[in-house]
């Protein structure tokens, strides 16, 4: 099993930089996605990280730590349409398992102008 | 249109009814999962396939039915509805194992009455 732990609710105002965090506790690591999903509508994928330090695409950026089972999602110059809810999920096994996904409950994130 | 549809969109069905959500993809990926989505709990596999005639269980197996004859195809059968079926399922595949994202369709909502 996991344990996957994010902040359930954050808020920041336009332009800001906001970061959601997520720890994580499982046996066999392979990979943590982050995915952005708005109300009502399916999840989208945005950043992927298997090995320590940064991954940035753009006004995101997301960073990973295996030994301290830690990952954050860095948020920059918020705009409105970044409103919406961050998923973070490990992705955990080997052969037949590997590739299913277990999710956090999802970080609601609410900008302000 | 290309992509990963799901069928219906909504359904209200009655407790003890068998209902069939159905999925389809048009990218020819191998991996194709279906997940419940419900507050509180974050998303959540049900099942999962990595190929055609090839599927494994996942956290939340229990009342569920799936098959793939087709790799495009991964219909998603609940035996008999009950009310804490009550969800929106999302249907999601992907193209193979690895650092690949998985791709969600939009979404069932599904009332169990």
């Amino acid at each position: 099993g996991q344990n996957i732990d994010q902040p359930t609710e954050m808020t920041a105002t336009e332009g800001a930089i906001v970061q959601i965090n997520c720890t994580y506790q499982t046996s066999g690591f392979n990979g943590l996605f982050w995915y952005q999903q708005h109300a009502g509508e399916a999840p989208t994928f945005l950043s992927y990280n298997v090995l320590d330090g940064l991954e940035e695409k753009g006004r995101f950026s997301s960073f990973l730590s295996r030994s301290k089972g830690y990952s954050y999602l860095l948020l920059k110059e918020l705009q409105m349409k970044d409103s919406a809810s961050y998923l973070c999920a490990v992705r955990e096994g080997r052969g037949s398992t590997l590739g299913r996904l277990y999710f956090g409950r999802g970080t609601q994130l609410t900008v302000w102008p | 249109d290309a992509g990963i549809t799901q069928s219906p969109r909504y359904k209200i069905t009655e407790t003890g009814r068998q209902v069939t959500l159905m999925c389809h993809q048009t990218w020819s990926h191998s991996y194709m999962f279906w997940y419940r989505q419900d507050l509180g709990h974050g998303l959540r596999l049900i099942y999962y396939s990595a190929a055609a005639d090839i599927t494994d269980k996942g956290e939340v197996p229990d009342g569920y039915v799936v098959s793939r004859s087709k790799t495009e195809n991964f219909p998603l059968t609940l035996e008999s509805a009950t009310r804490s079926q009550t969800s929106v399922y999302f249907c999601a595949s992907s193209p193979r194992q690895g650092a690949d994202e998985q791709y969600f369709g939009p979404g069932t909502r599904l009332t169990v009455t």
